[in-house]
C-alpha cells in the first residue's frame, strides 16, 4: 500500500512570495490533514478535510493561507505572501474516517525556508 | 482545551538500557493517546495508542505504554534501547470530535 505522497520535499522562497505544498493520500482514506510543524515543536492543525469538505480550519491563517481538495482526493495548501515567520515542515496526513481516534498515515514532510 | 505536556526536550541513554519517556495530559473526557516517532526528514510514524481497555499497550518496535488516569500520565517505554531508536518521539491527545494535540517532543539520543 503506498502511503501519503507530498511535493516538493523541500523549498526555499523569499518572503512576499508565493508557494504551494501537494498532498496525496492513501487510497480510500476521506479525511485529510495540513499541519505545519515549526522547529523544536510538535505539528499544529492547520485545516482538516472530510472527502472535499473542509471540518476544522480554526487555525489556519486565512489572510495568507489557503488549501483545496477539489475531488475529495489530493489537496493543495498555498501559502501567498509567505513570511520569515512560515518557515516549518508542512505535514500532511490522512485517515480513513475523520473520528479523532483513527490512526494518521503522514507523508516525509515539505520544509519551507522563507527568506 | 486539551493540552500535552512532555517534560523532557532531550534524554540521552546509552544502548541497552531502558528508556522512559513522560506523557502528561490535560483533557476534559476520555481522551484517546498516542505516541508517535519523527526520524529526520521523514514524517510521523505511529508507535501505539490507547483508546480504552487494558491501560498497558504494546506497540511497535518494542515500545509500550501506560495509561494512568489518576496522574494523566502516558509514559512511554522499552527495556532495552537499540542505536536505531535515536529519533524524536510525539505524544499527543485527541477524541472522537476533536484533532490530535501534539506534545513538542522529546529528542532521543542513543549512545555506544
Amino acid at each position: 500500500e503506498a502511503g501519503v505522497a507530498q511535493s516538493p520535499r523541500y523549498k526555499i522562497i523569499e518572503k512576499r512570495q508565493s508557494v504551494a505544498f501537494w498532498c496525496n493520500p492513501i487510497s480510500g482514506h476521506a479525511t485529510l490533514y495540513w499541519y505545519q510543524q515549526i522547529l523544536g515543536q510538535g505539528p499544529k492543525l492547520l485545516i482538516q478535510f472530510q472527502n472535499n469538505g473542509v471540518v476544522d480550519d480554526s487555525q489556519l491563517p486565512k489572510d495568507r493561507f489557503s488549501a483545496e481538495r477539489l475531488k475529495g482526493v489530493d489537496s493543495t495548501l498555498k501559502i501567498q505572501p509567505a513570511k520569515l515567520e512560515d518557515s516549518a515542515v508542512y505535514l500532511c496526513a490522512s485517515t480513513m474516517q475523520a473520528g479523532g481516534g483513527d490512526t494518521q498515515y503522514f507523508g516525509p514532510g515539505t520544509r519551507l525556508t522563507v527568506l | 482545551a486539551q493540552s500535552v505536556t512532555q517534560p523532557d526536550i532531550h534524554i540521552t541513554v546509552s544502548e541497552g538500557a531502558s528508556l522512559e519517556l513522560r506523557c502528561n495530559y490535560s483533557y476534559g473526557a476520555t481522551p484517546y493517546l498516542f505516541w508517535y516517532v519523527q526520524s529526520p526528514g521523514q514524517g510521523l510514524q505511529l508507535l501505539l495508542k490507547y483508546f480504552s481497555g487494558d491501560t498497558l499497550v504494546q506497540g511497535i518496535k518494542g515500545f509500550e505504554a501506560e495509561f494512568k488516569r489518576s496522574q494523566s500520565s502516558f509514559n512511554l517505554r522499552k527495556p532495552s534501547v537499540h542505536w536505531s531508536d535515536a529519533a524524536e518521539y510525539f505524544c499527543a491527545v485527541g477524541s472522537g470530535n476533536t484533532p490530535l494535540v501534539f506534545g513538542k517532543g522529546t529528542r532521543l539520543s542513543v549512545i555506544a
